[in-house]
C-alpha cells in the first residue's frame, strides 16, 4: 500500500458528462501528480500541484481542470468527456515535489466513457 | 523535450533465468534520474530501480540492476533469477533534475513474461 488514495476506483460514464477523481495523498506529501495512462498515448503527465498551488503543467486539455485543496488532497475535473479519454489515470504523492523525491502511486481510476 | 524508447513491447524469460530490458531517452540535460517502474496486472505502480546521472556506479536492488550508459544514453534493467511475480509490464522513466522537472516522462513499456 503506497499510502495514496484514489477514489473511485471505477468510472463508467456516457459522451459528454463530466466527473471528478479524487486524491488523497500520503501524509505529510504536499505534492501531487496527476498522469492518465491510455492504450493510445501511454502514460502522460497531466498535471502538478504543490501546497495548493500550480506547479507544472503537462499534457492537460483544456475541457480537464484540477485543483489541490488546503486539506492537500486533489481533484481532476474532466468535462465533456469523448470516448479517447477513457484511460487509467494514476495521481501520485511526494514530500515536496522536488526531482529527488520519491514518487507514490495510487491505484488509479478506471475511467471508461462509452 | 525528453523522450524515453522502450523498443521491446514483449519479452519472455524462463523462471531462475536472467533477462535484460532495453531503455534509451533523449535529453540534453547533464543531470537527470533514471527509473524503471513495475505495473503488475493490479495496476499499481511500482518503483523498481532508480539511477542517478551523476553516479557513474550502477544502481542495484536484490535480483534487480540497471546498465546505465550516459554517453549513450542508454539504462537497461537486468533482472536476475526471474522469479514469476516478476511478471508485468515495465517502464522506464526520465526526470530532470531542476526547475520544473520534477515530472515523470514515461517510456512505452515492455511486458514481461515469466514462463515456469
Amino acid at each position: 500500500d503506497s499510502g495514496v488514495t484514489q477514489t473511485p476506483k471505477h468510472l463508467i460514464t456516457a459522451t459528454g458528462q463530466r466527473v471528478t477523481l479524487r486524491c488523497s495523498p500520503r501524509s505529510g506529501d504536499l505534492s501531487v501528480y496527476w498522469y492518465q495512462q491510455s492504450l493510445d498515448q501511454g502514460l502522460q503527465f497531466l498535471i502538478q500541484y504543490y501546497n495548493g498551488e500550480e506547479r507544472a503543467k503537462g499534457n492537460i486539455l483544456e475541457r480537464f481542470s484540477a485543483q489541490q485543496f488546503p486539506d492537500l488532497h486533489s481533484e481532476l475535473n474532466l468535462s465533456s468527456l469523448e470516448l479517447g479519454d477513457s484511460a487509467l489515470y494514476f495521481c501520485a504523492s511526494s514530500v515536496g515535489g522536488q526531482s529527488n523525491e520519491k514518487l507514490f502511486f495510487g491505484s488509479g481510476t478506471q475511467l471508461s466513457v462509452l | 523535450a525528453q523522450t524515453v524508447t522502450q523498443s521491446q513491447p514483449e519479452m519472455s524469460v524462463q523462471e531462475a533465468e536472467t533477462v535484460t530490458l532495453s531503455c534509451t531517452y533523449d535529453t540534453s540535460e547533464s543531470d537527470y534520474y533514471l527509473f524503471w517502474y513495475k505495473q503488475p496486472p493490479s495496476r499499481q505502480m511500482i518503483l523498481v530501480i532508480r539511477q542517478e546521472a551523476y553516479k557513474q556506479q550502477n544502481a542495484t536492488e536484490n535480483r534487480f540492476s540497471v546498465n546505465f550508459q550516459k554517453a549513450a544514453k542508454s539504462f537497461s534493467l537486468k533482472i536476475s533469477d526471474s522469479q514469476l511475480g516478476d511478471a508485468a509490464m515495465y517502464f522506464c522513466a526520465y526526470r530532470s533534475s531542476g526547475g520544473s522537472g520534477s515530472r515523470l516522462t514515461f517510456g512505452e513499456g515492455t511486458q514481461l513474461t515469466v514462463n515456469p
